[in-house]
């Protein structure tokens, strides 16, 4: 069966510090990968997805890149935090149309 | 562009009584239409999802979502709700001509179940 991993669980960084979430699903082969950042009391922002390895889509502009440096590993980073960064991310895995995405447990991100 | 809208942020409802939760797409094009639920500080789970065929379709813990075409709906519903329901509640759809498959998901609907 698939599964998917998130990492860490929980994380609080200052302002201007660097970011490295992680995201790695086991069971299944090229699968296209999502991001999505929930903020408090909103629903969710796709932020980017992957079709494949080195394919990255941005939908939205910030401060935030992601990268998949193997098939079922997808990398969200940031260089230099903002306080706007807070909240909680989400990485979904999914295969054809009509198949629902598989969401990971959550990283909770508090940027003080 | 899809856009998804679920006009209630918050329902609250007494245990057992019944609940609808609201959901809206914009667009006509073939889609398919999803329901998430949410517990405090976990991912998010499938509850049911509209590929094709039987317009009603069901969930194993009693929910079930209609699809209508014409209204561009897809209402989830249960008669008798638990406690246990208490949880947030996302529509999504996906574009059957998006080759990326992305999820466009309502801002979601805190369904609060009272005893």
């Amino acid at each position: 069966s698939q599964t998917i991993h998130q990492w860490p669980a929980t994380l609080v960084q200052p302002v201007g510090s660097p970011l490295s979430l992680e995201c790695t699903v086991e069971g299944t082969s090229n699968p296209n990968l999502y991001w999505y950042r929930q903020a408090a009391g909103r629903g969710l922002q796709l932020l980017f997805y992957s079709v494949g390895i080195g394919q990255i889509s941005s939908e939205v502009p910030q401060n935030l890149s992601a990268s998949r440096p193997q098939d079922r590993q997808f990398i969200l980073s940031s260089k230099k935090l903002l306080l706007s960064d807070s909240g909680f991310y989400l990485c979904a895995w999914g295969r054809l149309a009509g198949n629902e995405q598989f969401f990971g447990p959550g990283t909770r991100l508090t940027v003080l | 562009a899809q856009s998804v809208t679920q006009l209630d942020s918050q329902v609250p409802v007494f245990e057992e009584a019944p609940v609808e939760l609201r959901c809206n797409y914009s667009s006509s094009v073939s889609v398919y239409l999803f329901w998430y639920v949410q517990y405090p500080n976990q991912g998010l789970q499938l509850l049911l999802k509209y590929l094709s065929g039987s317009t009603l379709v069901e969930s194993i813990n009693g929910f079930e979502a209609e699809f209508n075409k014409s209204q561009t709906s897809f209402h989830l519903r249960k008669p008798s709700v638990h406690i246990s329901d208490t949880a947030e509640y996302f529509c999504a759809v996906s574009d059957l001509e998006d080759s990326s498959y992305k999820l466009i998901f309502g801002s979601g609907t805190r369904l609060l179940v009272r005893p």
